[in-house]
């Protein structure tokens, strides 16, 4: 079955870090575009972070220096490491696959706070 | 960065309605504008992309249309299982952007 698993969300206090990862079956990560999509409490969505080709990246300019995007193409996996974080990053966040999103995992809870 | 302008941002309809969302964008952007469906506790679901093209499996309700910087989407009839909050974003250029949302409500 073709789809996207995220994991490794929680709570961390501001000024943290995590690494979320994103599980891919039925598909290789290594030759699409993949990117991670957030949705804070009650909000619109938000896009993050994109990687494709070679190891080509681009960022919100909220999140640019903090988090990096990667890929194990061997594990089929994609990461998000958020460094830094604030509490304005409370989220979900999503993974998602192509341009446009044609694939969404379900997504994982990430809760910045005190 | 291109901004995109949704509107309305609430739309109260009933089974069986026509309605219309309109989706603006700071600078054109040709076709590159998708339409995702988003239901409460999901993940979002394309609809459209480019701009007037129904992805596979997508009822025919649903349309799209426009170019350059004024996008719409239509359902013809609204059915129950369309009550849901709907975005556009452009893939124009990085970053992609999303609109601020329509949620469609029951009246």
């Amino acid at each position: 079955e073709v789809q996207l698993v995220e994991s490794g969300g929680g709570l961390v206090q501001p000024g943290g870090s995590l690494r979320l990862s994103c599980a891919a079956s039925g598909f290789s990560v290594g030759g699409q575009y993949m990117t991670w999509v957030r949705q804070a409490p009650g909000k619109g969505l938000e896009w993050v972070s994109v990687i494709y080709g070679g190891a080509n990246t681009h960022y919100a300019d909220s999140v640019k220096g903090r988090f990096t995007i990667s890929r194990d193409n061997s594990k089929s996996t994609l990461y998000l490491q958020m460094n830094s974080l604030r509490t304005e990053d409370t989220a979900v966040y999503y993974c998602a696959r192509g341009e446009p999103f044609n694939l969404w995992g379900l997504g994982t809870v990430v809760t910045v706070s005190s | 960065d291109i901004q995109l302008t949704q509107s309305p941002s609430f739309l109260p309809a009933s089974v069986g309605d026509r309605v219309t969302i309109t989706c603006r964008a700071s600078q054109a952007i040709t076709n590159y504008l998708a339409w995702y469906q988003q239901k409460p506790g999901k993940a979002p679901n394309l609809l459209v992309f480019p701009a007037s093209t129904l992805q596979s499996g997508v009822p025919s309700r649903f349309s799209g249309s426009g170019s350059g910087t004024e996008f719409t989407l239509t359902i013809s009839s609204l059915q129950p299982e369309d009550f849901a909050t709907y975005y556009c974003q452009q893939l124009n250029s990085y970053p992609l952007t999303f609109g601020g949302g329509t949620k469609v409500e029951i009246k």
